[in-house]
C-alpha cells in the first residue's frame, strides 16, 4: 500500500517571502500522480498543482512549483511571493496511474501542513 | 457548473441514530468519491462510484456504512447506529473521467454525541 508523509505539521512565512512544504511518499509502482491540495479554513479543498511521475520536468502553476525527486520519493511544494490568501492546510496526495475496472482511483493523502502567512 | 454540493453541511446526532448525507456531483461527472477526514488528519478514502456502480470500498467502510448512487447522479452515504468514532468531516468529490482531477465539495461535518 502507498503511504504519504508530511513531516511539517505547521509552517509560517512572512508575506511576499518564499516557503517550501515537504512531502515524501512510499510506493512500489513506477507510474503514478502526485498532487498538492489546499484546504482553506471552512472552505473546500482545491487542487493547487499536479505532477505525473513519468514527466521529469517539475510542474509549475504561477507562484506554485514543485521539486519532484522520483528516486528519493520526494515531492515538495514551493510557494513564491506568499500572499495572505495562501493561508490554509496543504495536503500532499498520491494516486496510482494503474487503474483497473475494479477501481484504484483513490487519492491517498498525507496528514497536512498548516501554513500561516505573517503580514 | 455549480461545483460539488453536499447536504447537510453540519449534522449533530445522538449515538445510535442513523444519519444520511447527500452529495451532488458536478453535472456529467461520472465518477464520485467519498472520503472521511478526522481532526488533524488528511482525508481517507471510503468508496467510489463509476456511474451507478460502486467499484471500490475501503476497509474503513464497516457494515454500518452504505453508499448508493442511483441512476449515476447524486449519491447518499448512510451511517447506521452511529458511534462517537464516526464524528468527522465527510467529503465528496467527483471527476469527469478516469485520471481526471477530483473536485471536492464543502463536506458534511458529523458530530455524534
Amino acid at each position: 500500500a502507498q503511504t504519504v508523509t508530511q513531516s511539517q505539521p505547521e509552517m509560517s512565512v512572512q508575506e511576499a517571502e518564499t516557503v517550501t512544504l515537504s512531502c515524501t511518499y512510499d510506493t512500489s509502482e513506477s507510474d503514478y500522480y502526485l498532487f498538492w491540495y489546499k484546504q482553506p479554513p471552512s472552505r473546500q479543498m482545491i487542487l493547487v498543482i499536479r505532477q505525473e511521475a513519468y514527466k521529469q520536468q517539475n510542474a509549475t502553476e504561477n507562484r506554485f512549483s514543485v521539486n519532484f525527486q522520483k528516486a528519493a520519493k520526494s515531492f515538495s511544494l514551493k510557494i513564491s511571493d506568499s500572499q495572505l490568501g495562501d493561508a490554509a492546510m496543504y495536503f500532499c496526495a498520491y494516486r496510482s496511474a494503474f487503474v483497473s475496472s475494479f477501481g484504484n482511483e483513490k487519492l491517498t493523502f498525507g496528514t497536512g501542513t498548516r501554513l500561516t502567512i505573517i503580514p | 457548473d455549480t461545483g460539488v454540493s453536499q447536504d447537510p453541511r453540519h449534522k449533530i446526532t445522538k449515538r445510535g441514530q442513523n444519519v444520511t448525507f447527500r452529495c451532488d456531483p458536478i453535472s456529467e461527472h461520472n465518477r464520485l468519491y467519498w472520503y472521511r477526514q478526522t481532526l488533524g488528519q488528511g482525508p481517507e478514502f471510503l468508496t467510489y462510484f463509476q456511474n451507478e456502480a460502486q467499484l471500490e470500498k475501503s476497509r474503513l467502510l464497516s457494515d454500518r456504512f452504505s453508499a448508493e448512487r442511483p441512476k449515476g447522479s447524486f449519491s447518499t452515504l448512510e451511517i447506521q447506529r452511529t458511534e462517537q468514532g464516526d464524528s468527522a468531516m465527510y467529503l465528496c468529490a467527483s471527476s469527469l473521467e478516469m485520471g481526471n482531477e477530483q473536485y471536492f465539495g464543502p463536506g458534511t461535518r458529523l458530530t455524534v454525541t
